[in-house]
């Protein structure tokens, strides 16, 4: 089973900064990573997938990039919006199909 | 753009059997899977299986073998995930997604990365 380790656990960021957030793998799944921005009593938002792609409608602020097994999510110009938890999830492998997540990282905005 | 419509909370016994609907509002499923992911409080998402419902074929994942089914109806464009033998440790807020690429497209793989999602829907096992 692949593990994906996020950290930290709680990242603080004034607003206007940059949020650096990583998740890494327990082997290799190459860009097969995605990120998901959550609000607490909403449905996940799809971030980025492809380790770097940016879904339809999401700000150019938010970028992700690496391969294999360092990822790492970033945004930009932070904005009070974007109070939420984050996650990765990757879906490498198949079958026996196993896909899971990181355990997330809360940004809080100071 | 399709979205994904969830049925409400539900409070169960243990030992009993629970079925949450996901209903495709806007549109249909076409050639995509759903996937069904928990999150217990406290806990990461976990995905339980999924459904390719226009060839009606459901994967899952090994912890939940034999306890989870994933069902759907083409012609309602909805999907079903029923757990039966509930235990506390169930309790959660379970969605359905939309993955988002078919199989074709990922090589036979259906399950990929997600969007949309459902709503969720409060699963609450107490006795």
């Amino acid at each position: 089973e692949i593990v994906l380790t996020q950290s930290p656990a709680t990242l603080s960021v004034s607003p206007g900064e940059r949020a650096t957030l990583s998740c890494r793998a327990s082997q290799t799944i190459r860009n097969s990573l995605a990120w998901y921005q959550h609000k607490p009593g909403q449905a996940p938002r799809l971030l980025i997938y492809g380790a770097s792609t940016r879904a339809t409608g999401v700000p150019a602020r938010f970028s992700g990039s690496g391969s294999g097994t360092e990822f790492t999510l970033t945004i930009n110009s932070l904005q009070s919006d974007d109070l939420a938890v984050y996650y990765c999830q990757q879906y490498n492998t198949w079958p026996p199909y196993m896909y899971s997540f990181g355990q997330g990282t809360r940004l809080e905005i100071k | 753009q399709v979205q994904l419509v969830q049925s409400g909370a539900e409070v169960k016994k243990p030992g009993s059997s629970v079925r949450v609907s996901c209903k495709a509002s806007g549109g249909t499923f076409g050639n995509y899977a759903i996937s069904w992911v928990r999150q217990a409080p406290g806990q990461r998402l976990e995905w339980l299986g999924g459904i390719t419902p226009i060839f009606g074929t459901a994967n899952y994942a090994q912890k939940f073998q034999g306890r989870v089914t994933i069902t759907a109806d083409t012609s309602t464009n909805t999907a079903y995930m029923e757990m039966s033998s509930l235990r506390s440790e169930d309790t959660a807020i379970y969605y359905c997604a939309k993955d988002f690429i078919t199989a074709v497209e990922n090589g036979g793989n259906p399950y990929n990365w997600y969007d949309p999602w459902g709503q969720g829907t409060l699963v609450t096992v107490s006795s």
